[in-house]
């Protein structure tokens, strides 16, 4: 199975600042016969379910704010936030979808500075 | 728009079962996948299974090989999954999602995009 690693666990940014999360998986979750990379990205709050955020790695699911994004290829992946706002508190997951079953990563906190 | 429906919160004494209903459209069902997710107090998301209900495909995480199993039904377009032999490990909230499917190409569960409101099950003595 490939298994997904996070960094870091948590982190704390001041309003306004950038956000880095990073995602490696085991191996290349990069598809040659469609060139897509099959990772997703969630945000989730307390008392309540995930939200996708990307999927392909870097497709942005509808409603989702521009100042979120996401790039990467292979085994290397990461999910930026340009201008931390207080409603962007969470934990964020990054999941791959490339094998069956597929698997989350650990999760990453984000918190204000 | 879209909506999946859980069944109410659950609580179990160790060593029996427990089974949680999703409820979707008869789009759902019958074009995307859905999945089984759970989040244990402190703990990370955890993938534990799937189901295509058209044509039928079901897929388990490892570690709930033999202990979990999920079904759907047509006539109501619900889907089912059903934990057995419960442990206080097992005491989580378990979200239904929906997701494409790849099958029978690579990746059965794409993304998952649209998420129940989760089910809080509890093993308790």
């Amino acid at each position: 199975d490939i298994v997904v690693t996070q960094s870091p666990e948590s982190l704390a940014v001041s309003l306004g600042e950038r956000a880095t999360i990073n995602c490696k998986s085991s191996q290349s979750i990069l598809y040659s016969s469609n060139y897509k990379n099959y990772l997703a990205w969630y945000q989730h709050k307390p008392g309540q379910p995930p939200k996708l955020l990307f999927y392909w790695a870097s497709t942005r699911q509808s409603g989702v704010p521009d100042r979120f994004s996401g790039s990467g290829s292979g085994t290397d992946f990461t999910l930026t936030i340009s201008s931390l706002q207080p409603e962007d508190v969470a934990v964020y997951y990054c999941h791959q979808y490339y094998t069956t079953p597929p698997s989350f990563g650990q999760g990453t906190r984000v918190e204000i500075k | 728009q879209v909506q999946l429906v859980q069944s109410g919160a659950e609580m179990r004494t160790p060593g029996s079962s427990v089974k949680v209903s999703c409820v979707t459209s008869g789009d759902t069902f019958s074009s995307y996948a859905i999945n089984w997710v759970r989040q244990a107090p402190g703990q990370g998301l955890e993938w534990m299974g799937g189901i295509i209900p058209s044509p039928r495909i079901t897929n388990y995480a490892q570690k709930f090989r033999g202990r979990v199993t999920t079904t759907a039904d047509g006539s109501t377009n619900t889907v089912y999954l059903e934990v057995t032999n419960l442990g206080f490990e097992d005491t989580a909230i378990y979200y239904c999602a929906r997701g494409e499917s790849g099958y029978p190409m690579r990746g059965y569960f794409y993304a998952m995009d649209v998420w129940g409101q989760g089910t809080t099950v509890t093993v308790s003595s």
